[in-house]
């Protein structure tokens, strides 16, 4: 079965500063995507970040990258220059190779602290 | 672009009912996959649905069943409602061969 891991149920961070949520995965595939997504409290699952497992540059979108060691199964979320706007749950999720089913992590809560 | 959308926002009934959720999908996406996501937790995999048709399905009882239209929109139905039932249940869309999905703002169910 495939499992995603989320080690941290909750995290902090002061305005502008940086922080670094991290995802562990377990899959047997060589090709996939790992997906970060952000629920604030509207409930909307939004997009943050996706990367692809055949990829060696890790994926960056804006203030917001990913630290992927794919030997590691390890899958991180880096948002720098913090807003309060990104306080939010992020989620981790991987779909598995030729799968369309998202398995998520339990979640982060994130806090933004002005 | 217009994107997902689902309809009820919120939703009570009482145990024993039967519930149904409507989802419309993004422009240009066919294929549609729902999940609950019970409160404090991420979401759960219900099935997916592409070309009408269920296209893979998680670890839920067969009260929970699912319809696709031709213009790939999408219900949700739910049987026999229990008390664990009341969740957010959010529906997703997405190109069939692109494993990115869209998700819309999710139905909050209530059983009392």
């Amino acid at each position: 079965a495939q499992t995603v891991t989320q080690s941290q149920p909750e995290m902090s961070v002061q305005e502008a500063e940086t922080v670094t949520l991290s995802c562990t995965y377990d899959t047997s595939e060589s090709d996939y995507y790992l997906f970060w997504y952000k629920q604030p409290p509207s409930r909307q699952m939004i997009l943050v970040i996706r990367q692809e497992a055949y990829k060696q540059q890790n994926a960056t979108e804006n203030r917001f990258s990913v630290n992927f060691q794919k030997a590691a199964k390890s899958f991180s979320l880096k948002i720098s220059d913090s807003q309060l706007g990104d306080a939010a749950m992020y989620f981790c999720a991987y779909p598995g190779a030729g799968s369309y089913q998202l398995t998520f992590g339990k979640g982060t809560k994130l806090s933004v602290i002005p | 672009e217009t994107g997902v959308t689902q309809s009820p926002t919120h939703l009570i009934k009482t145990r024993g009912q039967q519930v149904t959720l409507r989802c419309s999908s993004q422009s240009g996406h066919n294929t549609v996959s729902w999940y609950q996501q019970a409160l404090g937790q991420g979401p759960q995999f219900i099935f997916q649905y592409y070309r009408e048709e269920e296209n893979g399905r998680g670890n839920f009882p067969p009260r929970f069943s699912g319809l696709q239209f031709p213009n790939y929109s999408s219900e949700l139905n739910v049987n026999a409602l229990e008390l664990d039932d009341s969740a957010l249940y959010l529906c997703a869309s997405s190109r069939r061969g692109e494993e990115t999905q869209y998700f819309g703002p999710g139905t909050r169910l209530l059983v009392l």
